[in-house]
């Protein structure tokens, strides 16, 4: 069965520094996303992306975050300058369709230290 | 903006009983329903969804799930379960008019003892 694959799947990183979250989705999905779960708490949406560019995004999603989709099968998520509270889960996911449901990686856990 | 609350943080079932997670959503437009369950360590899998039709619809792992409009939920069921279905369960909503984005709920473990 396909997968969405995320790279990697633990990092620490200390404050102030930027990191780059990578994920590669299932191949013929047409919309990508990142959500994030802090310890104990929802998993809140970040972004949206289709058709090579953001479709949506949340208030979390601020000038220190960015996606790119650098060749057409990867997906990334930039922090530019992490923060204590950027410490999560951060989970891509990728859908074929608007209302298909998500196929989710297996997340990466960010610690900001 | 939609809102999802699972009622219940923790259910702790015995092994072959009936199971039954309850979501509930506010949503001022027309909505997509979804569960998705978390074993540990991994990500989110898609249990099943409602988009429209039938009210009862069918997961995988043998979890079903009934639409209710009036009542605003959207509760999964298992008629019997197996140690195997230990996991946390997540409801989401997404609203029609929206590009895919879905809302969580907090979430509700599932602990399932022999």
């Amino acid at each position: 069965e396909p997968e969405v694959t995320q790279t990697p799947s633990h990092q620490v990183t200390q404050m102030g520094q930027e990191v780059i979250l990578r994920c590669v989705p299932i191949s013929n999905h047409l919309y990508f996303y990142w959500y994030r779960q802090i310890l104990g708490q929802k998993v809140e949406f970040l972004v949206s992306f289709y058709n090579n560019e953001i479709s949506e995004k949340s208030e979390i999603f601020d000038d220190q975050f960015s996606v790119e989709r650098p060749d057409g099968s990867n997906f990334t998520l930039k922090i530019r300058s992490t923060k204590l509270e950027d410490s999560a889960m951060y989970f891509c996911a990728s859908s074929g369709g608007l209302w298909d449901g998500y196929t989710f990686g297996s997340g990466t856990r960010l610690t900001v230290v | 903006a939609q809102s999802v609350t699972q009622l219940d943080s923790q259910v702790p079932v015995f092994e072959e009983a009936p199971v039954e997670l309850r979501c509930n959503y506010s949503s001022s437009v027309s909505v997509y329903l979804f569960w998705y369950v978390q074993y540990p360590n991994q990500g989110l899998q898609l249990l099943l969804k409602y988009l429209s039709g039938s009210t009862l619809v069918k997961g995988i792992n043998g979890f079903e799930a009934e639409f209710n409009k009036s009542q605003t939920s959207f509760h999964l069921r298992k008629p019997s379960v197996h140690i195997s279905d230990t996991a946390e369960y997540f409801c989401a909503v997404s609203d029609r008019g929206n590009a895919g984005k879905s809302t969580f709920g907090d979430g509700t473990t599932l602990t399932v003892k022999p």
